[in-house]
């Protein structure tokens, strides 16, 4: 059973205009959560992240929003670019889980010039 | 610089054969993971280590086989008992105890015919 789920697969945007990934959880003890970027051939890096005691973060174009009512999480990055094309992973991990992530299955963002 | 590092970056073997895949880390982690890639999907938990010594099993272990004899070093065998070897192994280390990315290494791509 999937605890985290990307349900869209594939997201295309024009650049300049916002991008909105999407992802939800059924893990009610998942209390920290990421993004990850990945490009092919390569490993995730690191893009933003949240508590659960929040429901927003920012870091620049970067924006991460939690619902933890709805166990849903969403990332806005704006204004899209053509470099942000990538593999997007979420990904949860509770609180006594020592940093052991539980990834979705990703979406592929293609921001077209 | 810190880092970590996974050799080698691609990796043919004949059926029926182990290989064991390199993953080293500067970062002064005590964790260290190991996830499997397939393609379209996310990332799956093979094994994990927290302390020198000591691994545990992750979501998909069967068919691998680990070792943690120093902090930084986590290598990974991929036994012939492994149905489907072939796949993208993707190396992280973090820290424990307190909610921190992982940071990943590039990946190694093994292919066997």
């Amino acid at each position: 059973d999937q605890q985290v789920k990307q349900n869209s697969p594939s997201l295309s945007v024009q650049e300049g205009r916002i991008s909105i990934l999407n992802c939800d959880y059924t893990n009610s003890m998942f209390d920290y959560f990421l993004w990850y970027k990945k490009y092919p051939a390569e490993g995730p890096t690191f893009l933003i992240s949240i508590s659960s005691i929040k429901d927003k973060n920012e870091d620049g174009r970067f924006t991460v929003f939690l619902n933890k009512s709805a166990k849903h999480l969403s990332l806005h990055i704006v204004p899209s670019q053509p470099g942000d094309s990538a593999v997007y992973f979420c990904a949860a991990t509770p609180n006594n889980a020592g940093n052991m992530l539980t990834f979705g299955g990703g979406t592929r963002l293609m921001v077209k010039p | 610089d810190g880092g970590i590092t996974q050799s080698p970056k691609y990796l043919f073997r004949k059926e029926g054969q182990n290989v064991t895949l390199s993953c080293e880390q500067n970062l002064n982690h005590d964790a260290m993971y190991w996830y499997r890639q397939d393609p379209g999907q996310g990332l799956r938990l093979i094994y994990y280590s927290q302390i020198v010594n000591d691994f545990q099993k992750g979501d998909i272990a069967e068919g691998y086989s680990v070792s943690r004899e120093k902090k930084e070093s986590f290598p990974l065998t991929v036994t012939s008992a492994q149905k489907n070897p072939t796949a993208f192994y993707l190396c992280a280390t973090g820290p424990v105890g307190y909610n921190s990315p992982l940071h990943f290494g590039n990946g190694t791509r093994l292919t066997v015919t």
